[in-house]
C-alpha cells in the first residue's frame, strides 16, 4: 500500500534556527513528490515538485531534496512568517487518476 | 492566488441531509480533483475528473458524487450526510502536460454536520 509518513508532527524553532522536515514514502512507482504549505483554515499552497532521486529545488529560505525513500524540506534561517503546516504528497503510477497521497503534515512554529 | 475558487466558504448541515459544494478551476485546466481533510489530518483523495469524465476514485462510498462542466467548474455532492463527513473539502485544478502535473488548491469549504 502506498504510504507517506512525515516527521516530526510538530516543530518549534527560534527565528534564525535552521532545521529539516522529513517525508518518507513507500510507493510502487513514484510519479512525483510534492511539498505544500498550509495556513490554518486555508487550502494548501504549492511549493515544489521533485521527480527523481538526487533532484533539489530551492525557493527563498526553503530547499527540498529527494532520495529513493524520502524527501527533506530544509528551512534556513526561518522567520515567524514561515510558521505553517507543511504537507508532503506523492503521486504514484498505480494510483487512481493522478491522485495525491498526503502525509499528516508537520506543523512548524517559528518564534521571534 | 491559484485562480481556484470554492463556494460556499462555510456550511452547516444536519445528519441525513444532502449538500452540493462548488469549485471554479483555473481557465484551461482540464482536470479537477476533490479531497476531504479532517482536522489534524492530511487531505484524502475523493475523486478526480478529466474532461468531464471520472478519472479515478478514492476509498469513498457512492454517496459522494461529482460533476465537471465545460466551463471549468465542478461540483461535489454528498448524500445522506453523516457526522464524520464534517471536514474541510478542497478542490484542486491541474493541467496534464508531458506526464507532469501540479495540482493547485482552492481555499476549501468547511462543512459541519450536526
Amino acid at each position: 500500500e502506498d504510504q507517506v509518513t512525515q516527521s516530526p508532527e510538530a516543530l518549534r524553532l527560534q527565528e534564525g534556527e535552521s532545521s529539516s522536515l522529513n517525508c518518507s514514502y513507500t510507493v510502487s512507482g513514484l510519479r512525483g513528490l510534492f511539498w505544500y504549505r498550509q495556513d490554518p483554515g486555508k487550502g494548501p499552497e504549492f511549493l515544489f515538485t521533485l521527480y527523481s532521486a538526487g533532484e533539489e529545488k530551492e525557493k527563498e529560505r526553503l530547499k527540498a531534496t529527494l532520495t529513493k525513500k524520502e524527501s527533506f524540506l530544509h528551512i534556513t534561517a526561518p522567520k515567524p512568517e514561515d510558521s505553517a503546516t507543511y504537507l508532503c504528497a506523492v503521486q504514484a503510477y498505480n494510483q487512481a487518476g493522478t491522485a495525491l497521497i498526503f502525509g499528516k503534515g508537520t506543523t512548524l512554529s517559528v518564534s521571534s | 492566488e491559484t485562480g481556484v475558487t470554492q463556494s460556499p466558504t462555510h456550511l452547516i448541515k444536519t445528519r441525513g441531509q444532502q449538500v452540493t459544494l462548488r469549485c471554479s478551476s483555473q481557465s484551461g485546466h482540464n482536470t479537477v480533483s476533490w479531497y476531504q481533510q479532517a482536522l489534524g489530518q492530511g487531505p484524502q483523495f475523493i475523486f478526480q475528473y478529466y474532461r468531464e469524465e471520472e478519472n479515478g476514485r478514492g476509498n469513498f462510498p457512492p454517496r459522494f458524487s461529482g460533476l465537471q462542466f465545460p466551463n471549468y467548474s465542478s461540483e461535489l455532492n454528498v448524500n445522506a450526510l453523516e457526522l464524520d463527513d464534517s471536514a474541510l473539502y478542497l478542490c484542486a485544478s491541474s493541467i496534464q502536460r508531458g506526464g507532469q502535473e501540479t495540482q493547485y488548491f482552492g481555499p476549501g469549504t468547511r462543512l459541519l454536520v450536526l
